[in-house]
């Protein structure tokens, strides 16, 4: 159990085009999903904290309009990435927290690898 | 900011050696994680350990946490050459369930 999905896998688009990335808990709810970025050959860095419900949290530096949260359900939160531009290109990966279950643990999805022309 | 910082940042080996890769954190921590990643892929959790606790086994893994010295080692005995990938530690802070990731060592085993 505990796994996460993210979809699509993979997306190219053309700058100045809008992205959403959906990320699922399939077999589980999650209040609080979390969203990273990862560059080529880099760590993982934290973007936002997605809760149910209310509005996300987002890390310094990581623009609120640019890269909107909504997590709309228990078991869904999607990330749209508004007016890409080629920096933008990234890897991006989600993870869940599971209601009732460890506060410690965070199942990840397989991530999305955006690329934008 | 990222907090944890792995050494060393690469590290080829043969099938059948050992691996140890080093973390070192800078503030308080409630738990630290590893976790292994392959190439493009998403992360797999691999093992917890928490603030009061200094050594940790599953399987063929071994992890150390010395909190005085703020740092923490992975141990992969009897490396196998699906065993290749990244390998990153996490922390999470007293009282938070955010993780902060560090640099990641990437780890080759040679068949």
């Amino acid at each position: 159990g505990a796994v996460v999905s993210q979809h699509p896998s993979r997306v190219i688009c053309k700058s100045g085009t809008s992205v959403k990335i959906e990320c699922r808990s399939l077999d589980f709810q999650a209040t609080t999903m979390f969203w990273y970025r990862q560059f080529p050959k880099q760590s993982l860095m934290l973007m936002a904290t997605s809760n149910e419900g209310s509005k996300a949290t987002y890390e310094q530096g990581v623009e609120k309009d640019k890269f909107l949260i909504n997590h709309a359900s228990l078991t869904l939160s999607t990330l749209t990435v508004t007016s890409a531009h080629p920096e933008d290109s990234s890897f991006y990966i989600c993870s869940a927290r599971r209601n009732g279950g460890s506060t410690d643990t965070q199942y990840f999805g397989p991530g999305t690898r955006l690329t934008v022309l | 900011s990222q907090q944890g910082e792995e050494d060393p940042q690469a590290l080829s080996i043969q099938e059948g050696e050992n691996a140890t890769m080093n973390c070192s954190y800078k503030t308080s921590i409630n738990n630290l994680q590893w976790y292994r990643q392959n190439s493009g892929r998403g992360l797999v959790h691999l093992i917890l350990i928490r603030s009061n606790e200094r050594e940790k086994h599953s399987g063929r893994l071994r992890v150390t946490l010395d909190t005085s010295k703020k740092s923490s080692s992975l141990l992969i005995t009897a490396s196998r050459a699906a065993d290749t990938a990244s390998y990153f530690c996490a922390t999470a802070g007293a009282g938070s369930y955010q993780l902060t990731f560090g640099k990641g060592t990437k780890l080759s085993v040679i068949p």
